[in-house]
């Protein structure tokens, strides 16, 4: 299994303003995941984050919007950029750990923009 | 390019009756399903998984689910559920093979009912 910390649990923000949120694992793990889920809906996969290589964006997110950065096997960053209130959402951090068929989650980032 | 299809939006239930959630999926290649589930304002936490053999497969909670290839579904069941058990449902694909992103469906409200 894996632990997964996030910070901050929460946090309120201005419009125009950019916000990072930390993920550290309790292990080494190749990939993870940044998730958003905005209210009321499922989650949707922002970017996947290798050590040592750019992040890979999915349809709809570009990096200039959600910089991320992996330096390392613990840890990764993501960052929300000029915050509007369309971006209130709660992000999720994820890995996957085992035999890779098992993933896990932070108890994410609820971020509220006014 | 998979995708996850869950049926319902909520499902009302009374305690101790029986309940099933229904997810079908659509994929050109072979996957892994999984269900999880989210309480309020908590991460998510795996319920189930589905990687190879027997199509039954029995998760915590007393949750079980089977699946269907032919019907390309992934059904989740439980005999009695409980007032603990509401929740938000989400089923999920990813690829085989290991390390690969997580589709979700849409979500499904279970909400238990004295």
């Amino acid at each position: 299994s894996a632990v997964i910390s996030q910070k901050p649990s929460r946090d309120i923000c201005q419009r125009g303003t950019s916000l990072t949120i930390q993920c550290q694992v309790d292990s080494q793990v190749t990939m993870m995941f940044w998730y958003r889920q905005q209210p009321g809906q499922s989650l949707t996969l922002i970017a996947t984050a290798n050590q040592g290589s750019e992040a890979t964006y999915e349809s709809g997110f570009v990096i200039d919007k959600f910089p991320i950065s992996r330096p390392n096997l613990t840890f990764s960053t993501l960052t929300v950029s000029n915050m509007s209130p369309e971006d209130s959402s709660i992000y999720l951090c994820s890995v996957f750990t085992g035999v890779n068929t098992e993933a896990f989650f932070g108890q994410g980032t609820r971020l509220t923009v006014v | 390019a998979q995708s996850v299809t869950q049926l319902d939006s909520q499902v009302p239930v009374f305690e101790e009756a029986p309940v099933e959630l229904r997810c079908n999926y659509s994929s050109s290649v072979s996957v892994y399903l999984f269900w999880y589930v989210q309480y309020p304002n908590q991460g998510l936490q795996l319920l189930l998984k589905y990687l190879s053999g027997s199509t039954l497969v029995k998760g915590i909670n007393g949750f079980e689910a089977e699946f269907n290839k032919s019907q390309t579904s992934f059904h989740l069941r439980k005999p009695s559920v409980h007032i603990s058990d509401t929740a938000e449902y989400f089923c999920a694909v990813s690829e085989t093979g290991g390390y690969n992103k997580l589709i979700f469906g849409a979500g499904t409200r279970l909400a238990v009912h004295p």
